[in-house]
């Protein structure tokens, strides 16, 4: 069974750009979540998108947002990028929304802003 | 909200001794728990997870940790450390209901000395 996937693996973009990184959950997962983590704010949650619909938000301005397609597979924006938002990027799965599953997550996308 | 406390940024024990990550905890509302494992460069493992079920959960490669409400702790142990266990470890909570994602805690970094 093949794992979360995330796409690219590195990916080194200029202030002010903006950037869409990609999520392929587990086959059968429905569940797809969005972390940042950095070595001064540690794992941050970003969002988790469930059918398609956002069901949940973390603390984030504006400029990062998501969106998840009709097979699970999900994105996330970052506009206008800053050099703070430099950091590595989590998505994980689960089978379903709710507190109890433990997720699943990928390898990560490292995201570099010059 | 939610918050997890790991106590220790760096853990160091010697190959075979007991291996103790503690985690303490503060939520409204019964937490559910769960303790990750990331290696150099790759995602986060789930090593297990407590979901108000027995108090004393067993996970992967070992590993077991134990829910005491009266204490808020989720510690994490491993009777015999081996070298492939030195990692970065995460202590995570999630209320139920599950609105906001996973809170992580600051990690802490196990090595193991040969």
């Amino acid at each position: 069974k093949a794992g979360v996937t995330q796409t690219p693996r590195y990916l080194i973009k200029t202030r002010g750009q903006q950037v869409t990184l990609s999520c392929s959950p587990i086959s059968g997962h429905r569940s797809v979540s969005w972390y940042q983590q950095t070595p001064g704010q540690g794992l941050q949650f970003l969002f988790e998108y469930f059918s398609e619909t956002q069901r949940n938000k973390g603390n984030f301005p504006g400029r990062f947002s998501g969106r998840q397609f009709s097979n699970s597979r999900s994105e996330m924006n970052v506009s206008t990028l800053e050099l703070g938002d430099s950091a590595l990027y989590l998505c994980a799965s689960s089978p379903w929304t709710g507190s109890s599953y433990g997720y699943t997550f990928g390898s990560g996308t490292r995201l570099t802003v010059v | 909200a939610q918050s997890v406390t790991q106590l220790g940024s760096h853990v160091s024990v010697s190959e075979g001794a007991l291996v103790l990550l503690r985690c303490n905890y503060s939520s409204s509302v019964p937490p559910y728990l769960f303790w990750y494992v990331q290696y150099p460069n790759q995602g986060l493992q789930l090593l297990l997870k407590y979901t108000s079920a027995a108090t004393l959960v067993k996970g992967i490669n070992g590993f077991e940790a134990e829910f005491k409400k009266s204490e808020t702790s989720f510690h994490l142990t491993k009777p015999s450390a081996h070298m492939s266990d030195a990692a970065e470890y995460f202590c995570a909570v999630r209320r139920g209901g599950g609105a906001d994602g996973l809170t992580f805690g600051k990690g802490t970094h196990l090595i193991i000395q040969p």
